[in-house]
């Protein structure tokens, strides 16, 4: 079963204009990590989060991370076009195995040019 | 460094049948996990194999199965297979040491 959800379940934003998706998870984790998928392909890796860190960078990307809400965000700075795809948040759950992920239901964003 | 690959991309086959799909990790990567994914209950976890050894398996009935080979690739079985079985499965692969998944394209199964 999913671990958690995440919301908007669909996004659509104008080129320029920033993103921001949720991901909430149920229980303890190690890290959190934040995907990408392009129209039903395979998943890319954005960004990971350990349970200890509370923000992280990564060029257009910023990631929080607050483990006493059991929450995340991922936020697209500029988005541009090419940003169109489906997010997927996924944890690793503490005591079950380094990488069994357990991902969230997705954020459907779609960029307008 | 070559990707993760996987074959075949895409796969028919009817009901009762059984299928094989293949996975290549990245080079030196001896960590490879398998997870479905379907519309109506997103992405989960299949299993993991690290040496040629499952260490851990997902909530998925025993006609879904793994091996993996000395040189890290793995195959997944899925016998008698059902309609709901129809999904993108995807491999992913890890270092030793990392946590971080590295997922190949997918191969897409339909069962009619």
């Amino acid at each position: 079963s999913q671990q958690g959800e995440e919301d908007p379940q669909a996004l659509s934003i104008q080129e320029g204009e920033n993103a921001t998706m949720n991901c909430s998870y149920k229980t303890s984790i190690n890290n959190l990590q934040w995907y990408r998928q392009n129209s039903g392909r395979g998943l890319v890796h954005l960004i990971l989060i350990r349970s200890n860190e509370r923000e992280k960078h990564s060029g257009r990307l910023r990631v929080t991370l607050d483990t006493s809400k059991k929450s995340s965000s991922l936020l697209i700075t500029a988005s541009r076009a090419a940003d169109t795809a489906s997010y997927f948040c996924a944890t690793v759950q503490r005591g079950t195995g380094r990488r069994a992920l357990t991902f969230g239901s997705g954020t459907r964003l779609q960029v307008q040019p | 460094k070559a990707g993760v690959t996987q074959t075949p991309r895409y796969l028919i086959k009817t009901r009762g049948q059984q299928v094989t799909l293949s996975c290549s990790p990245i080079s030196g990567h001896r960590s490879v996990s398998w997870y479905q994914q379907t519309p109506g209950q997103g992405l989960q976890f299949l299993f993991e194999y690290f040496s040629e050894t499952q260490r851990n398996k997902g909530n998925f009935p025993g006609r879904f199965s793994g091996r993996q080979f000395s040189n890290s690739r793995s195959e997944m079985n899925v016998s008698t297979l059902e309609l709901g079985d129809s999904a993108l499965y995807l491999c992913a692969s890890a270092g030793a040491a990392e946590e971080t998944q590295y997922f190949g394209p997918g191969t897409r199964l339909l069962v009619l």
